[in-house]
């Protein structure tokens, strides 16, 4: 299997519940993302682990909880999470640093409701 | 402050027809470019990107792009358009000789066909 999965494609749940989003590539790249994407709004970075450093976006609110435990697997942990926290949420993987900004890899997106 | 301006939400045009998808942009220096496009269901795939150069870029698809520095702009078009190009499009921009994080993205343009 070739690019970037991302697993589960849908995933509803309640307030009170706890989940994981997953995210495996296999391009061989060193850098991952997650991205939120919300309607009418501009993707909004979430959080970037690159050669295994975590970078965050500190307006992320900590419900969310990522995790890289190596250069091909990120997660993304839930926990208490708010109807507005509904959105699609994209993994992507990139190169970097690669002498410019390098262009992104975009998963398929899990889509997620938060009842 | 950074910013990526699409300044049209939705655009629906005739299958066969020309397109013309705008881009504006406040950036302190000129940056690298893209356009993705996001079909239903799917994540982002990059259309093509400007690091320098002809200003003219050819991307996938028979898409194409053209920088222009006096007007920060990076209009997509596309000669004649087929329904299978009915997406969300993204404009982005991101610093020269930097990671992949520091990419910005427009609220995107949804395309659809008139048949």
């Amino acid at each position: 299997e070739t690019g970037v999965t991302q697993t589960p494609r849908h995933l509803v749940m309640g307030m009170t519940n706890k989940k994981s989003l997953k995210c495996e590539q296999h391009l061989g790249h060193n850098a991952m993302y997650w991205y939120k994407q919300s309607a009418k709004k501009p993707l909004e970075l979430m959080f970037v682990y690159s050669l295994e450093e975590r970078v965050e976006n500190n307006s992320v609110p900590s419900r969310f909880s990522p995790e890289c435990p190596n250069s091909s697997h990120l997660f993304l942990h839930l926990h208490t999470l708010q109807p507005e926290d509904s959105a699609l949420y994209l993994c992507a993987s990139s190169q970097d640093p690669a002498g410019g900004s390098e262009k992104l890899f975009f998963g398929s997106g899990t889509q997620l409701s938060v009842l | 402050a950074q910013s990526v301006t699409q300044p049209d939400i939705h655009i629906t045009v005739s299958e066969g027809a020309s397109l013309e998808l705008r881009c504006n942009y406040s950036y302190g220096a000129t940056p690298y470019l893209f356009w993705y496009v996001q079909s239903p269901g799917q994540g982002l795939q990059l259309l093509l990107k400007y690091f320098s150069g002809d200003t003219l870029v050819q991307g996938i698809k028979g898409f194409e792009a053209e920088f222009k520095r006096s007007q920060s702009s990076f209009n997509l078009r596309k000669p004649s358009v087929h329904w299978s190009d009915a997406a969300e499009y993204f404009c982005a921009v991101g610093p020269r000789g930097s990671s992949a994080s520091k990419i910005i993205f427009g609220s995107g343009t949804r395309l659809s066909i008139r048949p």
